[in-house]
């Protein structure tokens, strides 16, 4: 069974700071990898995904991850943030034929000036 | 624009009560799912179908049960509620490819 790591419960970051937020995984078959933002109050939102092809994938608002398979992460960044980036960030996995989304367990972001 | 529509915000519901949490999509997708979301937890999965009247568990499917009756609806049943399922409830949909799940925004329900 695949599971998600996010190592960071919380990342306190200044404005304009760059940021990374940790994902690992581990699954003994092919993954495809995602990450999530959830604002206060709402369901998530897709904001990246790997299926496969270029291991860095990015999104529209400035974000990139990276598949790094030898060691089992995938990582997300951010090299200047911005207060409307504060918002909880979850990493997924998803193996071979299966439809379902094992999810890590959350990393707040908070950005302030 | 793609939706996923949880039928309520917000419940308040007391123990022993039934309770129904409903979800529609409008993408025609083939599967749907039911997480719920506790802090520190994440989400983890009570349910999901891949196609009408079609169900499996997920990891925590105990004191919960799900209909699918048509392609755009599942329904989340909470037959007795309990405080410990004081939670949010997140409903998604996917379609058969390998891509990510839909959410919709999520019910918040407070088991008195």
């Amino acid at each position: 069974a695949q599971s998600v790591t996010q190592l960071d419960s919380q990342v306190p970051v200044f404005e304009e700071a760059p940021v990374e937020l940790r994902c690992n995984y581990s699954s003994s078959v092919s993954v495809y990898l995602f990450w999530y933002v959830q604002y206060p109050n709402q369901g998530l939102q897709l904001l990246l995904k790997y299926l496969s092809g270029s291991t860095l994938v990015e999104s529209i608002n400035g974000f990139e991850a990276e598949f790094n398979k030898s060691q089992t992460s995938f990582h997300l960044r951010k090299p200047s943030v911005h207060i409307s980036d504060t918002a909880e960030y979850f990493c997924a996995v998803r193996t071979g034929t299966a439809s379902k989304l094992t999810f890590g367990t959350g990393t707040r972001l908070q950005v302030t000036l | 624009d793609v939706k996923v529509t949880q039928s309520s915000r917000y419940l308040v519901k007391r123990t022993g009560e039934k309770v129904f949490l409903e979800c529609v999509q409008d993408m025609d997708h083939e599967n749907m799912f039911w997480y719920r979301q506790d802090p520190g937890l994440g989400l983890r999965l009570i349910y999901f179908s891949y196609d009408v009247k079609m169900k499996e568990k997920g990891d925590i499917p105990e004191g919960y049960s799900v209909s699918r009756e048509k392609k755009e609806r599942f329904s989340l049943i909470l037959e007795s509620a309990s405080t410990n399922q004081t939670s949010m409830y997140l409903c998604a949909s996917s379609d058969a490819t390998r891509g990510g799940l839909f959410f919709g925004e999520g019910s918040r329900l407070t088991v008195l």
